[in-house]
């Protein structure tokens, strides 16, 4: 079954660092741009970040950019997203999305999210 | 804040029909397309309308899309009790990146 599993989500201090991963399985994970999207509790969604298939272009919304970085290790099948200087507004579900082949923005797999959670 | 803007409900019961709007401007619908998601409740988003009026595999054809200018709408004909749950309109903004709607929650009376 193609699916996108999410893990490094937890409690962490205003300031502090977290790293999230993204697993996939069951497709060719290096053909795919992949993506970060957000869900604050009770909010909507929000686009976070962009790579593309071998990891030569990134993209960040503003509320992020110098802050998070995303990567990709192909070789594991593994998306990243490094979030530093965290903030209590980056309280959130955060999704992985993948981009349909060939697309750049079009999300047709998501992963079940890892809650992430910043706080004193 | 989102730049596109969606009502924050719309509701009809079993059978009728629903539709949701969206409306951007021209740096996000105005010049690329619309894509529109899903979202059951406690649920990951799920893709239902890519490129304006594309249905992928699977959707059902009760749901339809449509994009003119710098608005677009998703059409729900038939509504199920199934089909409760929050919709979202997409597009890719040439200043901002992915933007996503303000989304709606259908209600199915």
């Amino acid at each position: 079954e193609v699916q996108l599993v999410e893990s490094g989500g937890g409690l962490v201090q205003p300031g502090g660092s977290l790293r999230l991963s993204c697993a996939a399985s069951e497709f060719t994970f290096s053909s795919h741009w992949m993506h970060w999207v957000r869900q604050a509790p009770g909010k909507g969604l929000v686009w976070v970040s962009r790579i593309n298939s071998d990891a030569g272009t990134t993209n960040y919304a503003d509320s992020v950019k110098g802050r998070f970085t995303i990567s990709r290790d192909n070789a594991k099948n593994t998306l990243y997203l490094q979030m530093n200087s965290l903030r209590a507004d980056d309280t959130a579900v955060y999704y992985c999305a993948r981009a349909l082949v060939g697309k750049r923005n079009i999300f047709d797999i998501w992963g079940q999210g890892t809650m992430v959670t910043v706080s004193s | 804040q989102s730049v596109l803007t969606q009502p924050p409900s719309a509701s009809g019961t079993p059978g009728q029909s629903v539709t949701i709007s969206c409306s951007g401007s021209s740096s996000n619908i105005g010049s690329n397309n619309v894509n529109w998601y899903q979202q059951l409740p406690g649920t990951a988003p799920k893709l239902l309308i890519y490129t304006n009026s594309q249905r992928p595999s699977g959707v059902p054809d009760r749901f339809s899309g449509s994009k003119s200018g710098t608005s677009a709408s998703l059409a729900i004909s038939g509504l199920q009790s199934e089909d409760e749950a929050d919709y979202y309109c997409a597009a890719w903004d040439d200043n901002l990146g992915n933007v996503f709607g303000t989304g709606t929650k259908v209600t199915v009376l």
